[in-house]
């Protein structure tokens, strides 16, 4: 049973930049959140998808924007690159049969630097 | 908006009993909580509902205070494997999760 993979595992990219993140969801999980972690943070929601269509999104500006595509699988695109955007971006997938009460599986995350 | 762990550090002696409170200032639908190693992804510990249903690990306990928007995660009988940092998540509105702060526990021979 195949957990949820994220690509590319590291990532450097030059200010200014655009980059696309790539996450497939845990086997019978249709809900794909994303989360961007500094170093000694906790996850900060950036925004969830749930058919195709965002459902929730958190205080990220409009540079960052996703996807998800027909078999759940989601892509995370961040335009015109800042230093600050420098972190562990987070996949995590959940069922969504209870909305309130689906533990997210996470990714092992894609570390991104901006230079 | 974001829950505040409390205390932000903690060290143990294998053996010893830790608690890990969270605390909102909005009002939950459930509190998760979640454990990360250094370099690793978090991992699911357990979710608290309102109405007392609790799902999740067999060795951990944890309470969720409805009408204080508290939660605390109860580590008793530490094992070195407890080592990590320790989150938890407010779900305010359906689907979106905010994470403390983190609370770093270490468990020492």
């Amino acid at each position: 049973d195949a957990g949820v993979t994220q690509s590319p595992t590291h990532l450097i990219k030059t200010r200014g930049q655009q980059v696309t993140l790539r996450c497939s969801p845990k086997s019978g999980h249709d809900t794909v959140s994303w989360y961007q972690q500094a170093l000694g943070q906790g996850p900060q929601f950036i925004f969830q998808y749930y058919e195709e269509e965002e459902r929730q999104r958190g205080n990220f500006p409009d540079r960052f924007s996703g996807h998800q595509f027909p078999n759940y699988s989601s892509e995370l695109n961040v335009n015109a690159l800042l230093l600050g955007d420098s972190a562990l971006y987070l996949c995590a997938s959940s069922g969504d049969t209870e909305p309130y009460n689906s533990p997210l599986h996470f990714g092992n995350g894609t570390r991104l630097t901006v230079t | 908006q974001q829950p505040v762990q409390s205390p932000q550090a903690v060290i143990l002696r294998e053996g010893e009993d830790a608690v890990i409170n969270c605390s909102s200032s909005k009002a939950l639908y459930s509190v998760h909580w979640y454990r990360q190693k250094h370099g690793e992804a978090p991992v699911f510990l357990m979710i608290l509902l309102k109405g007392g249903e609790q799902k999740g690990h067999d060795k951990i306990s944890a309470s969720f205070n409805e009408k204080k928007q508290q939660s605390s995660l109860y580590l008793t009988a530490s094992q070195l494997s407890y080592s990590g940092t320790y989150f938890c998540g407010t779900e305010i509105s359906g689907g979106k999760l905010i994470f403390g702060q983190g609370t770093e526990l270490s468990v020492k021979p």
